[in-house]
C-alpha cells in the first residue's frame, strides 16, 4: 500500500496559537486528500476533502476559517488549526486516494494535538 | 444522510471462541471497508468489500457483505489476544460523494485469556 506520513506526530501548544500539520504521500500521487478528527474513544469524523489545486470542501459544522487546508501538490496537504483552543485537542488523521488506486484510502499515522 | 451503525460497541472475548461484529448502513453503498485501530495509532486496512455477497478472509478474520440487507459482518474465529483492538466499518458512497467515508461508531474488542 501507499506510504503516508504526518508531521508532527504529537504537538502541544498554548491556547490562541496556530498549529500546522503536514500530510505527505511518499510514493503515490494523491489527487484527493481527506482530513479526519477523532476524539478519545470515538469514531473518525470527516472534516474536509481537498483536491490538488482546488479549495477544500468542508463538512457541515466544520469552520473553514479555523481549519485551513492547503493541498499544495499531489504529495502534500496541510491542515492549520488557527487560534487553537482546548476543545480542538484531538487526534487528526489524513488519508489519500489517487486516480490509479481510487478504491482505497491510505491513512496517515495521525497527529495528536493537545491545546493547553 | 448516510448513517452507519456498529454493534456491539464493546466486545469482551474469550480466547478460542468465535464472535461477530455487525455493521448496518442506511443507504445503498458502493463499497464497504473494515479497519483496525490499536490504541494511539492510526487505521490499518483489513478488508474492502465491493459487491453483494463478497466474502474476504485473512487469518482469523472474515468479512462479508449483503448489500440488499445493508449489512456487513466481521467474524472472528478462535479469538486470540493479538486481536484486541477497535474495529471500524466505513461506507463509501463513491459515485455520489467521491470516496468520502462515513464510519461506524467502532467496536472495542478485548480478548481475555
Amino acid at each position: 500500500g501507499a506510504v503516508v506520513s504526518q508531521h508532527p506526530s504529537r504537538v502541544i501548544c498554548k491556547s490562541g496559537t496556530s498549529v500546522k500539520i503536514e500530510c505527505r504521500s511518499l510514493d503515490f500521487q494523491a489527487t484527493t486528500m481527506f482530513w479526519y478528527r477523532q476524539f478519545p474513544k470515538q469514531s473518525l469524523m470527516l472534516m474536509a476533502t481537498s483536491n490538488e489545486g482546488s479549495k477544500a470542501t468542508y463538512e457541515q459544522g466544520v469552520e473553514k476559517d479555523k481549519f485551513l487546508i492547503n493541498h499544495a501538490s499531489l504529495t502534500l496537504s496541510t491542515l492549520t488549526v488557527t487560534s487553537a483552543h482546548p476543545e480542538d485537542s484531538s487526534f487528526y488523521i489524513c488519508s489519500l486516494t489517487g486516480t490509479t488506486r481510487a478504491d482505497t484510502q491510505y491513512f496517515g499515522p495521525g497527529t495528536r494535538l493537545t491545546v493547553l | 444522510e448516510l448513517k452507519v451503525e456498529q454493534n456491539p460497541l464493546f466486545l469482551s472475548m474469550q480466547e478460542g471462541k468465535n464472535y461477530t461484529i455487525y455493521c448496518n448502513y442506511s443507504t445503498t453503498s458502493d463499497r464497504l471497508y473494515w479497519y483496525r485501530q490499536d490504541p494511539g495509532k492510526s487505521l490499518e486496512s483489513l478488508f474492502v468489500l465491493l459487491s453483494n455477497g463478497a466474502v474476504k478472509q485473512e487469518g482469523r478474520l472474515m468479512a462479508s457483505l449483503d448489500t440488499k440487507a445493508r449489512l456487513s459482518t466481521l467474524h472472528i474465529t478462535a479469538a486470540v489476544h493479538d486481536l484486541s483492538a477497535t474495529y471500524f466499518c466505513a461506507v463509501d458512497l463513491y459515485k455520489a460523494a467521491g470516496n468520502k467515508l462515513t464510519f461506524g461508531g467502532g467496536t472495542r474488542v478485548l480478548v481475555k485469556p
